[in-house]
């Protein structure tokens, strides 16, 4: 079963506006990973968050955990249509040394 | 540094063959996985591995077996092909500290098509 869901499945924005990507968790967690992954290729590490941090930034990225609600956030300001990717959050639980992968939000930046 | 490789990058199967697949990694990572991606579906992990000689099964094993002989090779076994098993495959790396698996490295994917 899988630990994360993302939503929406699919985001269509224009290029410069800001992408919000929201992921929801179901166990506790020691982190939470957010991956890219352009069409017909692997995946691409991001960002994590670990569970006693509230809001992480790298460049254009900004991600919020909120482990009372079991839900992280990923925002992507100003975007780009190289942004046109899936998004995937996984996460890692307390009691295991693997992490799990929700099915994805599509992003597509129209130029 | 390479990272992660696989290969074959394509395979066509038909259903009952049997086939290898080889992820190679020069990361001297400790953590290698064995992942499928089917539309809709995310990644569902088939078998991971925490070191050399030791491999575990994840959500959706069966019909795969895997092995670790060597630190920088995981290598993912279909024993008798069916078609539920045609999807792309993704092997990935970590370097853990503590215990915990952190970022993954991922190789580019394997289609695999299975008639």
């Amino acid at each position: 079963s899988q630990q994360g869901e993302e939503d929406p499945q699919a985001l269509s924005i224009q290029e410069g506006e800001n992408a919000t990507m929201n992921c929801s968790y179901k166990t506790s967690i020691n982190n939470l990973q957010w991956y890219r992954q352009n069409s017909g290729r692997g995946l691409v590490h991001l960002i994590l968050i670990r569970s006693n941090e509230r809001e992480k930034h790298s460049g254009r990225l900004r991600v919020t955990l909120d482990t009372s609600k079991k839900s992280s956030s990923l925002l992507i300001t100003a975007s780009r249509a190289a942004d046109t990717a899936s998004y995937f959050c996984a996460t890692e639980e307390t009691s295991y040394d693997k992490v799990i992968f929700g099915p994805g939000t599509s992003l597509s930046v129209i130029p | 540094n390479a990272g992660v490789t696989q290969t074959p990058k394509f395979r066509v199967l038909k259903t009952g063959q049997s086939m290898t697949l080889l992820c190679a990694q020069d990361m001297n990572h400790e953590y290698m996985y064995w992942y499928r991606q089917d539309p809709g579906m995310g990644l569902r992990l088939i078998h991971y591995s925490v070191g050399e000689g030791t491999t575990a099964k994840g959500e959706v094993p069966d019909g795969y077996n895997v092995s670790r002989l060597k630190k920088q090779n995981f290598l993912l076994g279909l024993e008798s092909a069916a078609p539920s098993q045609t999807s792309v495959y993704f092997c990935a790396s970590s370097n853990p500290t503590s215990g915990r698996a952190l970022e993954q490295y991922f190789g580019p994917g394997t289609r695999l098509t299975v008639t």
